[in-house]
């Protein structure tokens, strides 16, 4: 089975720098994907990572360490929009997602 | 472009009744995929079809069943419902031609069960 650990929640402030980080253990590997999902919204994408490294995209970016079955989510500059749940999903070797249950971030004024 | 469609948007259902979901694309994805979300268990597959005419079981299968008859429709039926099915089912597909083979989910059906 696969296995897939993140933070149930976390609380930062608007123009902060929040860290979400995931670990996991799964039958193969075939790329790491964070998603973004505000209350009663469907799933979002956010980023994909395959290698080990940094990917940035605007304020947000995503590393990945295959060797530690690690990555983390780094959203800065944070806004009240940012406000939202992000779900880590690793492609395992039959090329399937699984999901973490999920980080609710909450955004303070 | 609508993407992905999903129909209803919330249904309350009785035990023991038939009930299909509806997902349509019209992203020419080849890949569609049928999950339900509960609360603190994350997003949990369902069944899945890599393409028209073959589909799949995913992690939690039973009670439910899939056709995928084009390219574009993919409903996810259940034959006799249980209050344990009471969720929110969300549809995805996926170009799994491409490298990435990022799935994209549609707007969710809300299914209470009682």
């Amino acid at each position: 089975g696969q296995n897939i650990d993140q933070p149930t929640e976390m609380t930062a402030t608007e123009g902060a720098i929040v860290q979400i980080n995931c670990t996991y253990q799964t039958s193969g590997f075939n790329g790491l994907f964070w998603y973004q999902q505000h209350a009663g919204e469907a799933p979002t994408f956010l980023s994909y990572n395959v290698l080990d490294g940094l990917e940035e995209k605007g304020r947000f970016s995503s590393f990945l360490s295959r060797s530690k079955g690690y990555s983390y989510l780094l959203l800065k500059e944070l806004q009240m929009k940012d406000s939202a749940s992000y779900l880590c999903a690793v492609r395992d070797g039959d090329y399937k997602l699984s999901f973490g249950a999920g980080t609710t971030v909450t955004v303070r004024a | 472009i609508a993407g992905i469609t999903q129909a209803p948007t919330s249904q309350i259902l009785a035990a023991g009744r038939r009930m299909t979901l509806r997902c349509t694309q019209d992203m020419r994805h080849n890949a569609m995929y049928w999950y339900r979300q509960d609360l603190g268990l994350g997003l949990r597959l369902i069944h899945y079809s890599n393409t028209a005419g073959t589909t799949g079981k995913g992690e939690v299968p039973d009670g439910y069943s899939v056709s995928r008859a084009n390219t574009d429709d993919f409903p996810l039926t259940l034959a006799s419902a249980v209050p344990s099915q009471t969720s929110v089912y969300f549809c995805a597909s996926s170009d799994s031609s491409g490298r990435a083979d990022t799935q994209y989910f549609g707007p969710g059906t809300r299914l209470t069960v009682l």
